[in-house]
């Protein structure tokens, strides 16, 4: 079966990095998705990746290795509005996309 | 208006009450899906339509019906529903189903709750 298994809570401290991984088993691979939901809104587009490396945009970038079925979403100078669950999700060979459960981010003062 | 729209925003039915969710996506795309997510679970795709034909239909129950009359619109039917089914429906929309980078854009979703 198809599985994205990711932490289901996380915390940290304001002003602080943090790392939220993402490991994944599906059939084909067309590309890493994150996307950030504050709580009772819409999930955000934060992240595309489809090939190896690091993709860095303003506090967040994300990173993949196909190789390893493995991402991870890093998160610099955290603010406390990036309270919010951090959703991975991998687009299939079918072109859908499979989602993990969401890692809930906490930050504190 | 802009983005993808849903309403209502709120909603209390009774098992043998019928309702619809609406949504209406602004972008031009092409793609429109139903997800159902539940706490602590991964979102669940319920039903995919691409130019207002039915692509996907996740073995959802026959209690859910859903429509799409033209690409910037979107319903879920509700009929005899359980408690179970009490979650947030998500409505997305894409440019299009298939290609790599394929962006899904969400509604702020309906919260359904089944007494």
């Amino acid at each position: 079966g198809q599985n994205i298994d990711q932490p289901t809570e996380m915390t940290a401290t304001e002003g602080a990095i943090v790392q939220i991984n993402c490991t994944y088993q599906t059939s084909g691979f067309n590309g890493l998705f994150w996307y950030q939901q504050h709580a009772g809104e819409a999930p955000t587009f934060l992240s595309y990746n489809v090939l190896d490396g690091l993709e860095e945009k303003g506090r967040f970038s994300s990173f993949l290795s196909r190789s390893k079925g493995y991402s991870y979403l890093l998160l610099k100078e955290l603010q406390m509005k990036d309270s919010a669950s951090y959703l991975c999700a991998v687009m299939d060979s079918n072109y859908q996309l499979i989602w993990g459960a969401g890692t809930k981010l906490i930050i504190k003062p | 208006e802009t983005g993808v729209t849903q309403t209502p925003r709120h909603l209390v039915m009774g098992m043998t009450n019928k309702k619809s969710l609406k949504c209406e996506q602004h972008l031009g795309h092409n793609a429109m899906y139903w997800y159902k997510q539940s706490a602590k679970k991964p979102l669940e795709l319920m039903f995919v339509y691409s130019l207002e034909e039915r692509v996907e239909n996740n073995s959802v129950p026959s209690r859910f019906s859903p429509e799409c009359p033209n690409s910037s619109h979107l319903f879920l039917h509700l009929h005899t529903l359980q408690p179970e089914d009490s979650a947030l429906y998500l409505c997305a929309s894409s440019q299009d189903v298939a290609g790599g980078y394929n962006e899904q854009f969400f509604g702020p979703g309906t919260r359904l709750t089944v007494l």
